[in-house]
């Protein structure tokens, strides 16, 4: 799996767009990104994932650039709730072999109010 | 609801004493994972289970031992073996044909005495 490089903190007002930032530069034609979030003393929460186009669900948007060799995670209007560690994984689809995720020390975004 | 179920939330372990983490999914999933979190780190995979009666060795499977007998549960224990075993655990499952799509427990905290 491709190594991900991620900021180890940021900040953000309430209200105000998240934009998590996350470099793949290795990453493989067949290997998706995943993001997943961990908010304080309780289990990861999966958000998105996409391969090379853009993703958009309730929770988040996904901007993978043309190379893919970076990506975005956006959370548009932050909420005090969204303070948590963010996680950017990339992984080839397994087919059905499940071993399993890998998650680094992730992004800590931390919401102002 | 559907979910996994972790307990206890918290788990004290005497020295030489062997615990059992319970973990419990409802979600008809096939794969189930264990991880371990240490303070301010990511998450380390220890076992993970892709059907019933079969696991395998993740990358800190050294002094933990589980089973997989039925399709909703896979119990970890944390034997005297383990020498550093005060950690967060979190027990994960995932459906067939989505294995990187992680649905993450609640949590157990362990600690020694």
């Amino acid at each position: 799996d491709a190594k991900t490089t991620q900021p180890p903190s940021m900040d953000c007002a309430e209200g105000r767009a998240a934009n998590l930032p996350c470099n793949h530069s290795t990453i493989s034609g067949n290997e998706y990104v995943y993001w997943y979030r961990q908010i304080h003393s309780q289990g990861p929460q999966y958000i998105i994932h996409g391969l090379k186009n853009n993703e958009t669900n309730e929770m988040a948007s996904l901007i993978i650039t043309e190379d893919r060799k970076s990506s975005t995670l956006i959370l548009p209007h932050a909420t005090l709730r969204d303070t948590a560690v963010y996680y950017c994984i990339v992984r080839a689809y397994s087919g059905g072999g499940a071993d399993g995720l890998t998650f680094g020390k992730g992004t800590h975004l931390i919401i102002q109010p | 609801d559907g979910g996994i179920t972790q307990s206890p939330k918290y788990l004290f372990r005497k020295e030489g004493q062997n615990v059992t983490l319970s973990c419990e999914q409802n979600l008809n999933h096939d794969a189930m994972y264990w991880y371990r979190q240490d303070p301010g780190q990511g998450l380390r995979l220890i076992y993970y289970s892709q059907i019933v009666n079969d696991f395998q060795k993740g990358d800190i499977a050294e002094g933990y031992s589980v089973s997989r007998e039925k399709k909703e549960s896979f119990p970890l224990t944390v034997t005297s073996a383990q020498k550093n075993p005060t950690a967060f655990y979190l027990c994960a499952s995932s459906p067939r044909g989505q294995t990187e799509k992680l649905f993450f427990g609640s949590g157990t905290q362990l600690s020694v005495l």
